[in-house]
């Protein structure tokens, strides 16, 4: 059964470096999407992408966030100088349609620790 | 604007026993409602969702859930649980408009005990 994939499950870093996280959606899927969970937190919008744009993004997505599709699979999203406020869980999922009646499919989270 | 309360954090049951897995919703429109498990170092795997079509809806594991709008609840059940049900279960609301995003509830833990 295809699955969304992420890579590295665990990142550590020092706050101020910049972090690359990666995601590879389900093949035949148009749109992609971040989420992300600080501990003890619920799980948050961060944005969304489809036809190589940004379609939306939460108020948590700001200027030092951004999202690229730099291949036909992958999907990424950098933070350019992290926080300590950064650490969290982040989901990737994508969706075959955007609208309220498409499942999107969720990947196994990335661990992202700030120190 | 839309929202999603669980009820509970934890919920503690015996295998064989039924579970009830509460959520209440609010949405401006027409909402579509999901349930997604997390089993530990796994991804959000859906059980099941409503989308304006029958009000009870089945889904994966013998999970169920029944909308109901002047309640504005979703709540998730099932008759008889199993071991392997133990995990973390978020209820989710979608607006039906747009590229509208998915709203979390903050989850409930499902502990099952021999």
């Amino acid at each position: 059964e295809p699955e969304v994939t992420q890579t590295p499950s665990h990142q550590v870093t020092q706050m101020g470096q910049e972090v690359i996280l990666r995601c590879v959606p389900i093949s035949n899927h148009l749109y992609f999407y971040w989420y992300r969970q600080i501990l003890g937190q619920k799980v948050e919008f961060l944005v969304s992408f489809y036809n190589n744009e940004i379609s939306e993004k939460s108020e948590i997505f700001d200027d030092q966030f951004s999202v690229e599709r730099p291949d036909g699979s992958n999907f990424t999203l950098k933070i350019r100088s992290t926080k300590l406020e950064d650490s969290a869980m982040y989901f990737c999922a994508s969706s075959e349609a955007g609208g309220g009646y498409n499942e999107q499919f969720f990947g196994p989270g990335t661990r992202l620790t700030v120190l | 604007a839309q929202s999603v309360t669980q009820l509970d954090s934890h919920v503690s049951v015996s295998e064989g026993t039924p579970v009830l897995l509460r959520c209440n919703y609010s949405s401006s429109y027409s909402p579509s409602l999901f349930w997604y498990v997390q089993h530990p170092n796994k991804g959000l795997q859906l059980l099941l969702k409503y989308t304006s079509a029958a009000t009870l809806v089945k889904g994966i594991n013998g999970f169920e859930a029944e909308f109901k709008k002047s309640e504005t609840s979703f709540h998730l059940t099932k008759p008889s649980a199993h071991m392997s049900d133990a995990a973390e279960y978020f209820c989710v609301v979608r607006e039906n408009s747009g590229y509208s995003t998915l709203t979390f509830g903050k989850g409930t833990m499902l502990l099952v005990s021999p």
